[in-house]
């Protein structure tokens, strides 16, 4: 079946490091891909998506682009803030949703 | 603001009790889904709605039950309440089943204690 696996975390950076979160999927046949974020004592809220292969998704200086030769889609940001300390979660979509289990980052000052 | 809200914030209860968990979708969104989320489990679905059907059903306990109303709002009964559920219970919504690009909006939970 379809699934989503995501690197384990947490994850602690400095501030203005570079931010790679890993994300692959296994899936039958031609699914969306999202990223959302949770911050503390929110729900999950979108953050980007790429519904077919190449397409990047971006936001808020983050990006992910659907690989469909590699079957992933990492989110990368070039100079993380403190305000982007969150949980952070892949998902597809084949008519279905799978989340991953959600990767926690933590940006010190 | 999602546009996805979710009542009460918080609730408090013994153990054997039953509880109900209230979800309205925005505006337009057909379908609604239930997850608990707990810290040793993750992101965990339990049950999808569309148009007040059941659409699809995940890790979702027999104690467990929801229905999805004519007007679009869901409701989530817990009943025999065991400690081992407390968590944050989340609504999302969405567009809709045929389209596999709609994305999930979620509400901001509620947050169930079972003491």
């Amino acid at each position: 079946g379809d699934s989503v696996t995501q690197m384990e975390g947490p994850v602690t950076l400095s501030e203005e490091a570079f931010l790679t979160i890993n994300c692959t999927y296994t899936a039958t046949g031609y699914p969306s891909l999202f990223w959302y974020v949770q911050y503390p004592g929110e729900g999950l809220q979108l953050l980007l998506k790429a519904t077919k292969a190449d397409d990047k998704g971006s936001n808020k200086g983050f990006e992910a682009t659907y690989r469909k030769e590699t079957t992933s889609f990492h989110l990368e940001k070039g100079s993380v803030q403190v305000s982007d300390s969150a949980v952070y979660f892949c998902a597809l979509s084949d008519y279905q949703f799978y989340f991953g289990t959600g990767t926690s980052l933590t940006v010190i000052p | 603001d999602s546009g996805v809200t979710q009542t009460p914030k918080h609730l408090i209860t013994a153990t054997g009790q039953r509880v109900t968990l209230r979800c309205s979708p925005r505006s337009g969104d057909l379908s609604v889904y239930w997850y608990q989320q707990s810290l040793d489990q993750g992101l965990q679905f339990l049950i999808q709605y569309y148009n007040g059907e059941e659409r699809a059903k995940g890790n979702i306990l027999e104690r467990f039950s929801a229905q999805q109303f004519p007007d679009l709002h869901s409701e989530l009964n817990l009943s025999s309440l065991e400690l081992g559920d407390s968590a944050l219970y989340f609504c999302a919504s969405s567009v809709g089943v045929l389209l596999n690009n709609s994305p999930l909006h979620f509400g901001n939970g509620t947050r169930l204690t079972v003491t």
